[in-house]
């Protein structure tokens, strides 16, 4: 059980296009979601947390227009990287949680190169 | 704002041995802390949470303790084994129920 899905596994754009991941918990419903960007050789840093049906709350230094984050149903969080640049690439990845538990369940994560 | 270290980068045990992993943080009391696993190129998957008010939790060969006096936490791998060569995260919960992630310690274990 808990198994959270994202899509594309990997992706490669060009500068100056924009970029949708989708992240889905399987079997069970998240209430929370949360998007983490992880470079090489570093830990994963968290971006934003959702709550579905509410605005993404961003942790300091992440732009939120730059990353659009879309959580409107238990199942199914979204992240829009828009005019992305080749410092966004990145391995993005999500996870989910359910309220009241503090563990969370993490998706394969997307694999970002920006050309 | 809270930081987070995992003081080995890197850690190589014999296989059998066992293997310990530390986490020490600083401008944080957490309610709990988990550890997770990361193999390369893959998201992180839960392995413990342990409490304020525990002091070791156990499932089959993992073992953590938290001393929330030193701000620490020691994860253990007993009977090591190769499989078990993966990097592991410790990680902080917000108050958000948000996790604060350590830097990792890559764990290899020799046969």
């Amino acid at each position: 059980g808990a198994v959270v899905s994202q899509h594309p596994s990997w992706v490669i754009c060009k500068s100056g296009t924009s970029v949708k991941i989708e992240c889905r918990s399987l079997d069970f419903q998240a209430t929370t979601m949360f998007w983490y960007r992880q470079f090489p050789k570093q830990s994963l840093m968290l971006m934003a947390t959702s709550n579905e049906g509410s605005k993404a709350t961003y942790e300091q230094g992440v732009e939120k227009d730059k990353f659009l984050i879309n959580h409107a149903s238990l199942t199914l969080s979204t992240l829009t990287v828009t005019s992305a640049h080749p410092e966004d690439s990145s391995f993005y990845i999500c996870s989910g949680g359910t309220s009241g538990k503090g563990e969370q369940y993490f998706g394969p994560g997307t694999r970002l190169t920006v050309t | 704002s809270q930081k987070i270290e995992q003081n080995s980068e890197a850690l190589n045990i014999q296989e059998g041995k066992t293997a310990t992993l530390t986490c020490n943080y600083t401008n944080y009391s957490p309610a709990y802390l988990q550890w997770y696993r990361q193999d390369p190129g893959r998201g992180p998957v839960f392995l413990l949470l342990i409490r304020e008010n525990e002091k070791e939790k156990r499932k089959e060969r993992l073992k953590v303790t938290f001393d929330t006096t030193l701000k620490q936490s020691l994860f253990h791998i007993t009977a090591s084994q190769p499989a078990d060569s993966a990097t592991y995260l410790c990680a902080l919960v917000g108050g958000a129920n948000n996790l604060f992630f350590g830097t990792g310690t890559r764990l290899t274990v020799i046969p």
